[in-house]
């Protein structure tokens, strides 16, 4: 059965510093795999996905997030955080039509 | 092109009282989805449509939960009665059906408080 592991529900880095939120993967055949944010009272909005090919992806504000398949990791990056990133992250995976979501990470972003 | 809209965006209730939510899809998307999402949590999927028909409903819990997706566009799901634990903010998607590049578009939710 395919699941998504998120590590620490909250994290919190200083604005300027780097940003890194874990996601593990479990799946019998190749994930494909996303990084979705949802901000307060909003839907989610998709940061970046990985279906083939590269694996470093880049998405948009600045994220990126390497697929790793020896590790079944999908961590997400940002080099410098800023205050605006202040917002809870679900990796989710899809395998054919089915998408799982993990519990998400609330990232706090301290003055 | 619009995405995905979701009505109302809040609504609160009694228990045991019926309540239903609206959802219209992307333009030209098969697939639809609703997920619940509890405080603190992921979403976690109700129901999936591909057009009208619904493919994986196997977490939904039919005893009070009810959906349909006539013509396979707008997508409605009913809760009859509801209960205290069914607060969450309820989700739907919608992507295109297969192939690698398929994410889904989410809309904005609704968010039911049961009291």
């Amino acid at each position: 059965a395919q699941s998504v592991t998120q590590l620490g529900s909250h994290v919190s880095v200083s604005e300027g510093a780097l940003v890194l939120l874990r996601c593990n993967y479990s799946s019998s055949v190749p994930p494909y795999l996303f990084w979705y944010v949802q901000y307060p009272n909003q839907g989610l909005q998709l940061l970046l996905k990985y279906t083939t090919g590269a694996t470093l992806v880049k998405g948009i504000n600045g994220f990126e997030a390497e697929f790793k398949k020896s590790e079944t990791s999908f961590h997400l990056t940002k080099p410098s955080a800023h205050m605006s990133d202040a917002a809870e992250y679900f990796c989710a995976v899809r395998v054919g039509d089915k998408i799982i979501f993990g519990k998400g990470t609330r990232l706090h972003i301290l003055p | 092109e619009a995405g995905v809209v979701q009505s109302p965006r809040y609504k609160i209730i009694e228990k045991k009282q019926p309540v239903a939510f609206w959802c219209n899809p992307i333009s030209g998307h098969n697939t639809l989805y609703w997920y619940r999402q509890n405080l603190g949590q992921g979403p976690e999927l109700l129901i999936r449509y591909e057009n009208e028909e619904a493919v994986d409903d196997s977490q939904l819990p039919k005893d009070r939960f009810s959906a349909e997706r006539l013509k396979g566009v707008d997508s409605t799901l009913k809760i009859q009665p509801a209960e205290l634990g069914d607060s969450a903010v309820y989700l739907c998607a919608s992507s295109r059906r297969g192939g690698a590049n398929t994410e889904a578009f989410f809309g904005q939710g609704t968010r039911l408080t049961v009291v």
